[in-house]
């Protein structure tokens, strides 16, 4: 079984570009997350969205940051304008509602010069 | 504010012996904790969990202990291998409907032959 996709793997863009990560999650799970994990601050949740609907996203740094999941196989975080701080990886993750343990995909390294 | 501490950020062990990763917590409406192991390059990978109302849990090599009085719990792994050599993460989840999950910064576990 495939488990969660994401794409692009790495992606490097210059300051005040748009970025766009890409997530498939497991078939099935109804659950997604998506993280950034960062030397300082570790693994922190940036929004989750269960039945594709955002649920909490205390953790979206700021305005320029934005997810949406249109249908339950797909979901996108966006930051626009980036800037070298959000410079990180970043993780999506599904669950299944019945369990808490989260599957978590390859991750996307960005880099924002 | 720190809410899940693993305050080892690194930690070697022989093969065969055993490995004792420890993390610690503030917050006690946490009713659900969870174990991830992390390759570079990959994503976190879930390895055990334990909900608040019990002390043990058990899966082959790894068992975790819970002690609430002391907000603590333990990962045990026995005999240690090579291929365990991983940074380890501890999270906690929040009593109620959040899904969210709250990470350590991972201790770093190198097992040597």
């Amino acid at each position: 079984d495939a488990g969660v996709i994401q794409s692009p793997r790495h992606e490097v863009t210059e300051m005040g570009q748009e970025v766009t990560l890409r997530c498939k999650p497991i078939s099935g799970h109804n659950s997604l997350f998506w993280y950034r994990q960062t030397m300082m601050r570790g693994l922190e949740l940036l929004i989750y969205f269960n039945n594709n609907v955002p649920i909490d996203d205390s953790g979206m740094p700021e305005d320029r940051f934005s997810a949406k999941m249109p249908n339950a196989s797909f979901s996108t975080l966006k930051i626009q304008p980036s800037e070298p701080r959000d410079s990180a990886v970043y993780f999506c993750a599904s669950s299944f509602s019945r369990n808490y343990e989260q599957y978590f995909g390859p991750g996307t390294r960005l880099t924002v010069t | 504010d720190q809410q899940v501490k693993q305050n080892s950020p690194s930690l070697s062990v022989q093969e065969g012996r055993i490995s004792i990763l420890n993390c610690d917590y503030t917050n006690s409406m946490f009713d659900y904790f969870l174990w991830y192991k992390k390759y570079p390059a990959e994503g976190p990978t879930f390895l055990i969990s334990i909900s608040s109302i019990k002390d043990k849990n058990e899966d082959g090599r790894f068992t975790v202990f819970l002690n609430k009085s002391a907000k603590h719990l333990s990962l045990h792994i026995v005999p240690s291998q090579p291929g365990d050599s991983a940074v380890y993460f501890c999270a906690a989840k929040r009593a109620g409907n959040n899904r969210k999950l709250i990470w350590g910064l991972g201790t770093s576990l190198a097992v040597n032959p």
